[in-house]
């Protein structure tokens, strides 16, 4: 069965730091990929996705995401965070008709 | 815009007895899914319908939990008897197709005491 990988559970940043999410699948076929956030009290919702084509993708709030098909990685980048992007971060991919998430990212940004 | 509906929101009930959510999805959307989340884990997918038929309910603990969507719109999910072990975050999600973005519900908070 294939899995999602994400590391570093909690993460801890001040306003307009940088921050990158790893996330490594298992599957070696074809994929669809996603990266979902869930704020405080609000319900899980889409980021971005990637299908196909160009390999970058963005998404709302300003941030983005690369698709490294040889690293089976999808990465999650936002250049600078603001203190409303304090949430829960969770990738999730699609290989044979499959959806599995990782366990996500708690993100907190201090003002 | 339209949101995927959830009921209750949240429920409390003491082992042995049974418990029941309920989904209403966006309308149009074929796919429907369960998932459970605890606290601190990501989703894990219970039950995936397309229309009315079951097409993976392969983390679906049979013994005890069990889900319909008879008419291929809204969808219950049952377990009987409730478990400690059930504590969790239900949560339900559409999609237009099996392979599309998920669009997810408010979640029922299940405690089992």
């Amino acid at each position: 069965a294939q899995s999602v990988s994400q590391h570093n559970h909690h993460v801890i940043l001040s306003e307009a730091a940088s921050l990158e999410l790893g996330c490594n699948y298992s599957y070696g076929g074809t994929v669809n990929l996603f990266w979902y956030v869930q704020y405080p009290g609000q319900h899980l919702q889409l980021l971005l996705k990637y299908f196909s084509g160009d390999p970058l993708v963005k998404g709302i709030k300003g941030f983005e995401a690369e698709f490294i098909k040889s690293k089976f990685s999808f990465n999650l980048r936002k250049p600078s965070v603001q203190w409303s992007d304090t949430a829960e971060y969770f990738c999730a991919v699609i290989g044979n008709n499959r959806l599995a998430f990782g366990k996500g990212n708690q993100v907190v940004v201090i003002p | 815009e339209a949101e995927v509906a959830q009921s209750p929101r949240y429920k409390i009930t003491e082992k042995s007895q049974a418990v029941a959510f309920w989904c209403d999805p966006i309308s149009g959307h074929a796919t429907l899914y369960w998932y459970r989340q605890i606290l601190g884990q990501g989703p894990e997918l219970l039950v995936q319908f397309q229309d009315e038929s079951v097409v993976d309910d392969s983390q679906l603990p049979k013994d005890r939990f069990s889900a319909e969507r008879l008419k291929g719109v809204d969808s219950t999910l049952k377990i009987q008897p409730a478990e400690l072990g059930d504590s969790a975050m239900y949560l339900c999600a559409s999609s237009l197709a099996a392979l599309h973005e998920q669009y997810f519900g408010p979640g029922t908070r299940l405690t089992v005491t």
